[in-house]
């Protein structure tokens, strides 16, 4: 069945290297993706987002990577610190417009 | 804060009782969506209501129901709860409820326990 998911369930980085959480996803109608971070606690909140008309879409500190032909979304944090552990989601946007969620990335930074 | 409230934020309750968890949506936002979040799982996507009527379901269970009022806070309704529901509860409110060209902002959230 269709599914979005995660490569590694896992990832603990050393602060200030950078960090790369994968993501799956099987829908090729998909047109919007979303990583979000979600704190202990808290609720998930919106990182950044892109288009299937992009490939690439930097923030401040993080960029998502789209590789529609392999199905394949990356968040790449740069300089990674203490704050930036959390759980992150890709959520993918298929028709009917609801976001569906991958199981998370748990990243944990090691100060 | 992100503008969405849920309450309450920790519901302890014995199995086979019914509980409603309740969201405010953010000022201006239309649909509000709920998901669960259960020990190790994603979000699973469960309904959402724009504009006080149902736009979408996704995995709800037919003990569970949801509904949006007027003044476009939601309540979703959990009965005849099992030990497997205990889980978290997200509301989620966005502004339009078609072309969802944006991403949802999330509330903290609904700890609900069932012993």
């Amino acid at each position: 069945g269709e599914s979005v998911g995660l490569h590694l369930p896992t990832l603990s980085v050393q602060e200030g290297d950078n960090s790369i959480i994968n993501c799956a996803y099987s829908n090729s109608a998909s047109d919007y993706f979303i990583w979000y971070k979600q704190e202990s606690g808290k609720g998930p909140q919106f990182i950044i987002d892109i288009r299937s008309n992009m490939d690439k879409r930097q923030g401040q500190r993080v960029t998502v990577l789209l590789n529609k032909t392999v199905k394949h979304l990356s968040l790449q944090i740069a300089a990674t610190q203490p704050g930036d552990s959390a759980v992150y989601f890709c959520a993918e946007k298929r028709t009917g417009n609801q976001f569906y969620f991958g199981t998370g990335t748990s990243l944990t930074v090691i100060p | 804060d992100s503008g969405v409230t849920q309450t309450p934020k920790h519901l302890i309750t014995a199995t086979g009782q019914r509980v409603t968890l309740r969201c405010s949506p953010r000022s201006g936002d239309l649909s509000v969506y709920w998901y669960q979040q259960s020990l190790d799982q994603g979000l699973q996507f469960l309904i959402q209501y724009y504009n006080g009527e149902e736009r979408a379901k996704g995995n709800i269970l037919e003990r569970f129901s949801a509904q949006q009022f007027p003044d476009l806070h939601s309540e979703l309704n959990l009965s005849s709860l099992e030990l497997g529901d205990s889980a978290l509860y997200f509301c989620a409110s966005s502004v339009e409820g078609g072309q969802t060209n944006y991403g949802y902002t999330f509330g903290s959230g609904t700890r609900l326990t069932v012993v």
